[in-house]
C-alpha cells in the first residue's frame, strides 16, 4: 500500500463551482499535513498547511480526519486559474507526497 | 522572497554519460532534499541533508547516483553513468530544520534531465 494515495481526477468543473478531493495516507503517525500546487512541468509550489482543527485560507479549505486517516483541500468559487495539480503531502520526519489530483476549471 | 536556485534548468545528455546537479538552498535553512519526479507521479525523496551530514538516502540508487552537501550549504547531486529512465525532473528543495514537525518544503524551479 502507498503511503499516500490521491485520486488521480482530472476533476473538469465550470468556473464558479466548488470542488473538493481527498487524500489517504497509511501511517497513523503523520504529524506534517500539506497541500501542493504544481502546474505543468513547474515546480510544486506550498499551497496550505493543514491543522488538526481545519483552516481556511481564501477560497481554499484543508481539513484533517486522523480517525480515518485523511485530508481533504475543497476549493469554492473556482478560478481558471485553479487548474493545476494537486499534491498531498504528508509524514513525521520525512515527507511523502501523493501522485496528484487534477483539477481542471473551464470557462 | 528567497528562493531555491538550481541549475541548470534543462540537460540533455547520453546514456552512459555523467551529468550533475547543483542546489543552494534557502539562506539559513538547514535541511536540505533532492527528489526525483517522473510525469505523472508525486515527487520521490532521493537524499535528505540536514546541514552536511546525510539523514535519509534509503531510495537514492548508490550504484549510479552520490549526493554531496561539503559544506551544508549548496549541494551536487551526480548521475554516472545516466540510464534512459533516469529521464526526469530533478527537485531540490529546503526547510529551516528538521524535527517532529516538518516545516514546509520550498522548491527550487527543478532540473529537467532527458537522457537519449
Amino acid at each position: 500500500r502507498k503511503e499516500v494515495e490521491q485520486d488521480p481526477g482530472p476533476f473538469n468543473v465550470p468556473e464558479g463551482a466548488t470542488v473538493a478531493f481527498n487524500c489517504t495516507y497509511s501511517n497513523s503517525a503523520s504529524q506534517s499535513f500539506f497541500w501542493y500546487r504544481q502546474d505543468c512541468r513547474k515546480e510544486p509550489k506550498l499551497l496550505m498547511s493543514v491543522y488538526s482543527s481545519g483552516n481556511e485560507d481564501g477560497r481554499f479549505t484543508a481539513q484533517l480526519n486522523r480517525a480515518s486517516q485523511y485530508i481533504s483541500l475543497l476549493i469554492r468559487d473556482s478560478k481558471l486559474s485553479d487548474s493545476a495539480t494537486y499534491l498531498c503531502v504528508v509524514g513525521r520526519w520525512k515527507l511523502s507526497f501523493g501522485a496528484g489530483t487534477t483539477v481542471t476549471v473551464r470557462a | 522572497e528567497a528562493e531555491v536556485a538550481q541549475s541548470p534548468r534543462y540537460k540533455i545528455t547520453e546514456k552512459s554519460q555523467a551529468v550533475a546537479f547543483w542546489c543552494d538552498p534557502i539562506s539559513g535553512h538547514a535541511t536540505l532534499y533532492w527528489y526525483r519526479q517522473i510525469l505523472g507521479q508525486g515527487p520521490e525523496l532521493l537524499v535528505q541533508f540536514q546541514d552536511e551530514s546525510v539523514v535519509d538516502d534509503s531510495q537514492l540508487p548508490k550504484d549510479r547516483f552520490s549526493a554531496e552537501r561539503l559544506k551544508g550549504v549548496d549541494s551536487t547531486l551526480k548521475i554516472q553513468p545516466a540510464e534512459l529512465g533516469d529521464s526526469a525532473m530533478y527537485l531540490c528543495a529546503s526547510s529551516p530544520r528538521e524535527g517532529r514537525e516538518n516545516s514546509p518544503l520550498h522548491f527550487g524551479n527543478g532540473t529537467r534531465l532527458t537522457v537519449t
